[in-house]
């Protein structure tokens, strides 16, 4: 079945980096395109960055461009997200997700479980 | 800045119906836009319901439909069942960037 997995996830001090990954199974990843998503605590969800199937375009939500970039290894079939420059505000459960359409940016269907993000002194 | 409105909550009694929407700053939302609807239940990811207006996921029950109702995207829930309590939100897009809603809480009471 199809599946996602985060995993990088953790406590890192503000100004430093992190590197997401989410390891995809069980759909031709090289066709989808693929995003994250955010969740602050108690907060409602927050579009982060999407790429293309094949990692050609990119797009960003502007609390995060210029910090954060989303990147995909398709021989490896996982997504990631490098994020610098962290700031406390940064903190949240990221989810990677796939589109529903293959060659598509629009919308999400299937979800990971999420990996926390906790940017603290 | 774009923003995205949906009602912060509402009530519903079981095997009701009750319509969510979802609107947009910059204008009437269309088609354009994308319209996608998750459902959320505390502790759990989101789960995806309708994306592009009014097309569901393979596991979308069927009394859930989306469409555009008055200018913004809509979600309906016919015969609204106990498990459909929970936080929805739609999505729409900005060229190819995306914008949540805040998200309405749903009770079904």
């Amino acid at each position: 079945q199809v599946q996602l997995v985060e995993s990088g996830g953790g406590v890192v001090q503000p100004g430093r980096s992190l590197r997401l990954s989410c390891a995809a199974s069980g759909f031709t990843f090289t066709t989808y395109g693929m995003h994250w998503v955010r969740q602050a605590p108690g907060k409602g969800l927050e579009w982060v960055a999407v790429i293309s199937y094949d990692g050609s375009i990119k797009y960003y939500a502007d609390s995060v461009k210029g910090r954060f970039t989303i990147s995909r290894d398709n021989s490896k079939n996982t997504l990631y997200l490098q994020m610098s420059s962290l700031r406390a505000e940064d903190t949240a459960v990221y989810y990677c997700a796939k589109t529903p359409v293959t060659y598509y940016f629009y919308g999400m269907d299937v979800w990971g479980q999420g990996t926390t993000v906790t940017v603290s002194s | 800045q774009t923003v995205v409105t949906q009602e912060p909550s509402l009530t519903v009694s079981p095997g009701g119906t009750v319509t969510l929407t979802c609107a947009s700053s910059t204008g009437a939302v269309t088609s354009g836009y994308y319209p996608n609807w998750f459902q959320q239940k505390p502790g759990q990811a989101p789960r995806a319901l309708i994306y592009s207006t009014s097309n569901k996921h393979s596991w979308t029950p069927a009394r859930f439909s989306g469409s555009l109702l008055g200018g913004k995207a809509a979600l309906t829930l016919s015969d609204v069942q106990p498990e459909d309590e929970a936080e929805y939100y739609c999505l729409l897009y900005y060229g190819a960037a995306g914008v949540f809603g805040g998200g309405t809480k749903l009770t079904v009471l």
